[in-house]
């Protein structure tokens, strides 16, 4: 299963809104609402951001959204934060007992 | 509080083999399935293997396909990831991770352990 893809990074002020894509196929992402997004800061493991492409969990700021549009999901992150400069990957469902990761995006808060 | 702590990890030569361990705690570990992600140095995440809440159901990346081997206690709410014919590729943290709804393979991952460094290099 190839990976996920995702731009290498993305950039945004303060207050501003950046959207992170991550492209699969008809048979990942396109096929499942089981795709998820975690954030991971240098030297620390993930953390879940978004769950089947929409949902946020308990605590995660409202201003992260998700959502999907045929092959590709995408992030949003409104009114960014210094505290948002991260790295983020997104996560997908394959089918069978396969689960799929994107190449991750760093984003990086001017 | 949800906690997993992973254990194990080391520097081993090409070829020879070592044990991952993933504690939980704070949850009913019999009732989830759990995930292994790995993180080449300087590189993204990568899916290695999971194994549902019973067993029944266990995956694994095409990369470590028939040299890692995921079994779970849940007498002793832990499992193990045994790693064989270990590579320098293999090299990375691993990471175990615990999914977010019961009684199910895969949803997605919500809890995630700190992490445990295998260097395979001679």
């Amino acid at each position: 299963q190839a990976a996920l893809t995702q731009p290498a990074s993305v950039s945004g002020s303060p207050g501003q809104s950046i959207t992170i894509s991550c492209t699969g196929t008809r048979s990942d992402v396109g096929l499942y609402s089981l795709v998820s997004w975690y954030q991971q800061h240098p030297g620390r493991a993930p953390k879940l951001m978004i769950y089947e492409v929409t949902k946020r969990p308990s605590g995660v700021s409202n201003r992260f959204s998700g959502s999907k549009s045929g092959n590709t999901a995408s992030l949003t992150i409104s009114g960014l934060q210094a505290e948002d400069e991260s790295h983020y990957y997104c996560s997908s469902y394959a089918g069978g007992t396969t689960v799929i990761f994107g190449g991750g995006t760093k984003l990086t808060v001017l | 509080e949800v906690q997993l702590v992973v254990s194990g990890g080391g520097l081993v030569q090409p070829g020879r083999s070592l044990r991952l361990s993933c504690a939980a705690s704070g949850f009913t570990f019999e009732d989830y399935g759990i995930h292994w992600v790995r993180q080449a140095p300087g590189q993204g995440l990568e899916w290695v293997s999971g194994i549902s809440w019973n067993s029944g159901t266990i995956g694994y990346a095409d990369s470590v396909k028939g040299r890692f081997t995921l079994s779970r206690d849940n007498t002793n709410d832990s499992l193990s990831l045994h790693m064989n014919s270990l590579r320098p590729d293999d090299t990375a943290v691993y990471y175990c991770a615990k999914v977010g709804v019961r009684r199910l393979y895969y949803y997605y991952m919500d809890v995630w352990g700190e992490g445990t460094t295998v260097t395979v290099s001679s």
